[in-house]
């Protein structure tokens, strides 16, 4: 089983949809969670960092269940410039970074 | 402006053949990371470095070395016995004071022809 999983999607979504993503991991002492973005051969940057209490940053909100050992990412309003690959990363101790293999989303016109 | 720099942003090579991918950074980072990236897919840790003069073996270290001789400098050699090298790699620093934050450097494509 993988250490992180995302569903690999594509999401086609139109324009102004709202889409969440969801992400499981293995690990129950993970310390730390965080949704990197990646666009089309171009390096992971940090969308933004989930919190036990739940998070919002914009139209993205994050949400963290330890006792299911779930994440998810949601995006309301969606832009065409949302378009993009979503990895969810976990940091566990040993100061390492895990990373699910993403999910993709593409929003339409 | 600070940052990692990566080059070169594309590299072919032929079967059999090693090669060296270069990582510099100027973050005053401690720590520094390789991964490869194949299509489709998350990245995946080869090797790190969380102090000069020592790093460890990743998930997949087979066919790849490393050297770190300096604290801006972490080049990756992909060796010969690499049997599928063709990836994207992408490298990452860390500071320690800032806690989890990574930095990218924009990554090298590497083809083998």
């Amino acid at each position: 089983r993988k250490e992180v999983e995302q569903d690999p999607g594509p999401f086609n979504v139109p324009e102004g949809a709202t889409v969440a993503f969801n992400c499981t991991y293995s690990n129950s002492a993970s310390q730390s969670f965080f949704w990197y973005r990646q666009d089309c051969r171009k390096e992971p940057k940090l969308l933004m960092s989930v919190y036990s209490s739940g998070n919002e940053d914009g139209r993205f909100t994050a949400q963290l269940n330890r006792a299911s050992q779930y994440i998810s990412l949601l995006i309301r309003d969606s832009k065409l410039s949302d378009s993009a690959t979503y990895l969810c990363v976990v940091y566990n101790a040993g100061n390492m970074l895990t990373f699910g293999g993403g999910t993709r989303l593409m929003v339409k016109p | 402006d600070g940052g990692i720099t990566q080059s070169p942003k594309y590299l072919f090579r032929k079967e059999g053949q090693n090669v060296t991918l270069s990582c510099e950074q100027n973050l005053n980072h401690d720590a520094m990371y390789w991964y490869r990236q194949d299509p489709g897919q998350g990245l995946r840790l080869i090797y790190y470095s969380q102090i000069v003069n020592d790093f460890q073996k990743g998930d997949i270290a087979e066919g790849y070395s490393v050297s770190r001789e300096k604290k801006e400098s972490f080049p990756l050699t992909v060796t010969s016995a690499q049997k599928n090298p063709t990836a994207f790699y992408l490298c990452a620093s860390r500071d320690p004071t800032g806690g989890t934050r990574y930095t990218f450097g924009s990554g090298t494509r590497l083809t083998v022809v």
